[in-house]
């Protein structure tokens, strides 16, 4: 079936530092590609999606490439704030538009 | 804008009660799903709908039940509770678009904590 692997966290960066976290997805067909945010004691809420390959979604100093060729959708951001501290989930959308979501990633940003 | 609103935010339900978390948007999408959050392991799909009158399963059913009478309400059962239903419950919604998969919208969730 459908499957999303996402790096395993957390991830602790310093303010400013360069941010990637990696994803890679198993899927039939052409599924569209997410990233959603949780931050604590919230839901998830969309951050950036991409719909077919060599798309570029981004949102708020954040980008993902959907690169079919290595099945990936890594998020990168250049220059993280302690503001930017939650927890990232890769998703898949398959048929039938259901959500097919990573483990998640903690983020902590220190100032 | 309500969007998705999810009730109650926190339960503590005691082994073999049951209960009911109530789900609603106000957007008329068509599609609703309830998923479960469990620490460091993502979220796994358990029911899903796709309009009114409409239910099926997903990853993870057994134990809890659903029904779609409207396009705004979209409750999820919980007939006797386990210890292993112990999580955070999301519900969301998102609507079909020809050609494209959209977004989903999400309520706050529920913590659910069985004893």
């Amino acid at each position: 079936g459908n499957s999303v692997t996402q790096m395993e966290g957390p991830v602790t960066l310093s303010e400013e530092a360069f941010l990637t976290i990696n994803c890679t997805y198993t899927a039939t067909g052409y599924p569209s590609l997410f990233w959603y945010v949780q931050y604590p004691g919230e839901g998830l809420q969309l951050l950036l999606k991409a719909t077919k390959a060599d798309d570029k979604g981004s949102n708020k100093g954040f980008e993902a490439t959907y690169r079919k060729e290595t099945t990936s959708f890594h998020l990168e951001k250049g220059s993280v704030q302690v503001s930017d501290s939650a927890v990232y989930f890769c998703a898949l959308s398959d048929e039938g538009n259901k959500l097919v979501f990573g483990a998640g990633t903690i983020l902590r940003v220190k100032s | 804008n309500a969007g998705v609103t999810q009730t109650p935010k926190f339960r503590i339900l005691k082994i073999g009660q049951s209960m009911t978390l109530q789900c609603a948007q106000d957007m008329n999408h068509n599609y609703m799903y309830w998923y479960r959050q469990d620490p460091g392991m993502g979220l796994k799909l358990i029911y899903y709908s796709v309009g009114a009158g409409i239910t099926d399963k997903g990853e993870v059913p057994n134990g809890y039940n659903v029904s779609r009478s409207t396009t705004e309400d979209f409750p999820l059962r919980l007939e006797l509770a386990a210890p292993s239903q112990t999580s955070v419950y999301f519900c969301a919604s998102s609507y079909p678009m020809t050609g494209a998969n959209t977004e989903a919208f999400f309520g706050q969730g529920t913590r659910l904590t069985v004893v």
